[in-house]
């Protein structure tokens, strides 16, 4: 069974610029949950996408913003880059929504490096 | 706010050595908890995780403890393996929230 995958795995953007970031889950997954991970902050929680609608949403701004579709794909976009959005983005599916039941699988995340 | 605190940036053992990882939470609402290890350019994976029903969870030369008066758990790791070297994340989860520590990066020396 394929793990999740996501794309681009690197990624160099200039402020102001926007970017979208993608993540296919583990086949039959139907929940997708994407984080922020920065030095010193460990991962941070961006949002959660369960049968195509955003369960939760984490402290971020409005820049940040997801969708998923109905293959259970997500894309994750931020719009007008600043510097601190340079981070590794992590994508985890699980068969269900977040709660102990399901376990979270991650992908080896999008290095995104805003210059 | 940091709802999942992992104190310690860093820690080095020997091998064959007990690691202990800690980690201190501040909502008492949390009643799952879930430790996670990462190797660089993997995400991370799934090691263990313990109810708040229970203190302790054990599973080969991982256990968890969980102290819910202190907001407190910890990892232990015996013996300690070269391969154990990652970072390692611990997590709580509420309902549908779940909140990450910054991570440990442990380091086993041969």
């Amino acid at each position: 069974k394929a793990g999740v995958t996501q794309t681009p795995r690197y990624l160099i953007k200039t402020r102001g610029q926007q970017v979208t970031l993608s993540c296919s889950p583990i086949s039959g997954h139907r929940s997708v949950s994407w984080y922020q991970q920065t030095p010193g902050q460990g991962l941070q929680f961006l949002f959660e996408y369960f049968s195509e609608t955003q369960r939760n949403k984490g402290n971020f701004p409005g820049r940040f913003s997801g969708r998923q579709f109905s293959n259970s794909r997500s894309e994750m976009n931020v719009s007008t880059l600043e510097l601190g959005d340079s981070a590794l983005y992590l994508c985890a599916s699980s068969l269900g929504p977040i709660n102990r039941e399901y376990e979270q699988y991650f992908g080896p995340g999008t290095r995104l490096t805003v210059t | 706010d940091q709802q999942v605190k992992q104190n310690s940036p860093s820690l080095s053992v020997q091998e064959g050595r007990i690691s202990i990882l800690n980690c201190d939470y501040t909502n008492s609402m949390f009643d799952y908890f879930l430790w996670y290890k990462k190797y660089p350019a993997e995400g991370p994976t799934f090691l263990i995780s313990i109810s708040s029903i229970k203190d302790k969870n054990e599973d080969g030369r991982f256990t968890v403890f969980l102290n819910k008066s202190a907001k407190h758990l910890s990892l232990h790791i015996v013996p300690s393996q070269p391969g154990d070297s990652a970072v390692y994340f611990c997590a709580a989860s509420a309902n549908n929230d779940m909140r990450f520590g910054a991570g440990t990066r442990l380091t086993v020396k041969p």
